[in-house]
């Protein structure tokens, strides 16, 4: 079966760094994608890693092992507006998203 | 990034009338669109795999005949919820895959219907 698993829950001080991990099991990959998503929005995209490495967008960046089946999250210079759910998602052969459940993240001053 | 608009953003209707939600692709062609519902402290739950020109593959337990998809151009696809009951209510997204190099999903920014 297909599996995306991430933490439920992460808290982190204003300021601090923070790893948001997933690891996954797919059939087939064509991507893996990190979303943002505040309380009663729609997500937001973060990020696309289809090749091993680090991918950085300002203070967040974002990693990948495929053969590891993982990948993490990285936010730096954490702000208060940061506080949000982190969705991790694989892009499967037919080209849809596997959802993991979201780890929502608590920013404290 | 790309945008995709969803309209309405909300709705309130009554048990037993139908409602339609449409998602459109507003600067890029679509061929692929999602439909996804969230209910409230939840993840996201696939309904349907909407492609222009052809019917759409919906999930196990979603039922084709109350979640109508059209998707008849490569930038709008709607979703008509059918004989809507209280049960219905949720928040509606809808993606589009933007194919080629991106290879991106982009959501609208979601309706959310309540069902009285």
């Amino acid at each position: 079966g297909q599996n995306i698993d991430q933490p439920t829950e992460m808290t982190a001080t204003e300021g601090a760094i923070v790893q948001i991990n997933c690891t996954y099991q797919t059939s087939g990959f064509n991507g893996l994608f990190w979303y943002q998503q505040h309380a009663g929005e729609a997500p937001t995209f973060l990020s696309y890693n289809v090749l091993d490495g680090l991918e950085e967008k300002g203070r967040f960046s974002s990693f990948l092992s495929r053969s590891k089946g993982y990948s993490y999250l990285l936010l730096k210079e954490l702000q208060m507006k940061d506080s949000a759910s982190y969705l991790c998602a694989v892009m499967d052969s037919n080209y849809q998203l596997i959802w993991g459940a979201g780890t929502k993240l608590i920013i404290k001053p | 990034g790309a945008v995709v608009s969803q309209h309405p953003s909300w709705v309130i209707c009554k048990s037993g009338t139908s409602v339609k939600i449409e998602c459109r692709s507003l600067d890029f062609q679509a061929t692929t669109m999602f439909w996804y519902r969230q209910f409230p402290k939840q993840s996201l739950m696939l309904m349907a795999t909407s492609n222009e020109g052809s019917k759409a593959t919906y999930e196990q337990g979603v039922e084709k005949d109350k979640f109508l998809i059209n998707h008849a151009s490569l930038t709008l696809s709607t979703l008509t919820v059918t004989s809507a009951h209280p049960e219905d209510s949720s928040f509606y997204i809808c993606s589009a895959h933007s194919g080629g190099a991106e290879n991106t999903q982009y959501f609208g920014p979601g309706t959310r219907l309540t069902v009285l």
